[in-house]
């Protein structure tokens, strides 16, 4: 059975400051799919990035950067230099991989960021 | 860029009403999911649909629920007695072959009063 555990419910950081979101997964399959969404006040489901289980290097996306550490199964979310755009809440999540071609994805909590002016 | 639409945005309705929430996947994409949460918790998997029948489906997805392709647009979930537990934000989403990364919808507010 898969998992994510996101620990921080609500974060509240001062714009420009730089804010990491944690992520720690449990999945007994080799290959695997991470992801992070964003959700905004109004409710959609944005996509942010996507990772597979092979691919271990970190990625930066702007402000963006993400840390993947099979190690310790773990998959943060750095924003840096926050602004009061980011508030919302961040879903990181997990699907294996299915031979039958569809996606299982298996979401953690979320982690609220409220960014303040 | 393609999307995903669903219809209608918000819906309130009694307790005990039969609820269909509209879907219009991307058009190439060939796996339609729907997923759901409930305020302020998170993102739960209902079920996925392929070829014409259900592939998976998880416990929340009871009798209540059904699926339906009901022609080569449109992608429903019909919830045929509603309870208030079923108030939540239902979000649909599709993919198509390969490892890709769903794309949702912007969700039905389902409201059961």
């Amino acid at each position: 059975a898969q998992k994510v555990t996101q620990a921080q419910t609500e974060i509240s950081v001062v714009e420009k400051e730089d804010v990491t979101l944690d992520c720690v997964y449990e999945t007994r399959d080799t290959t695997y799919y991470l992801f992070w969404y964003k959700q905004p006040p109004s409710g959609e489901l944005v996509f942010l990035i996507r990772r597979n289980s092979f691919d271990e290097q970190n990625e930066i996306s702007g402000r963006y950067s993400w840390n993947f550490q099979k190690s310790t199964s773990s998959f943060n979310f750095t924003i840096t230099a926050s602004q009061v755009v980011d508030s919302a809440v961040y879903f990181c999540a997990l699907s294996e991989a299915n031979r039958r071609g569809y996606q299982k994805v298996t979401f953690g909590t979320g982690t609220k960021l409220q960014v303040i002016p | 860029e393609p999307e995903v639409t669903q219809t209608p945005s918000h819906q309130v309705t009694q307790m005990g009403q039969e609820v269909i929430l509209r879907c219009v996947p991307i058009s190439n994409h060939l796996y339609f999911y729907w997923y759901r949460q409930i305020l302020g918790q998170k993102v739960e998997f209902l079920v996925s649909f392929y070829n014409n029948e259900i592939s998976e489906k998880s416990e929340i997805f009871d009798d209540q629920f059904s699926v339906e392709r009901p022609d080569g647009s449109n992608f429903t979930l019909k919830i045929r007695s509603t309870k208030l537990e079923d108030s939540a934000m239902y979000f649909c989403a599709s993919t198509g072959t390969g490892a890709n990364v769903l794309t949702f919808g912007a969700g039905s507010r389902l409201t059961v009063l």
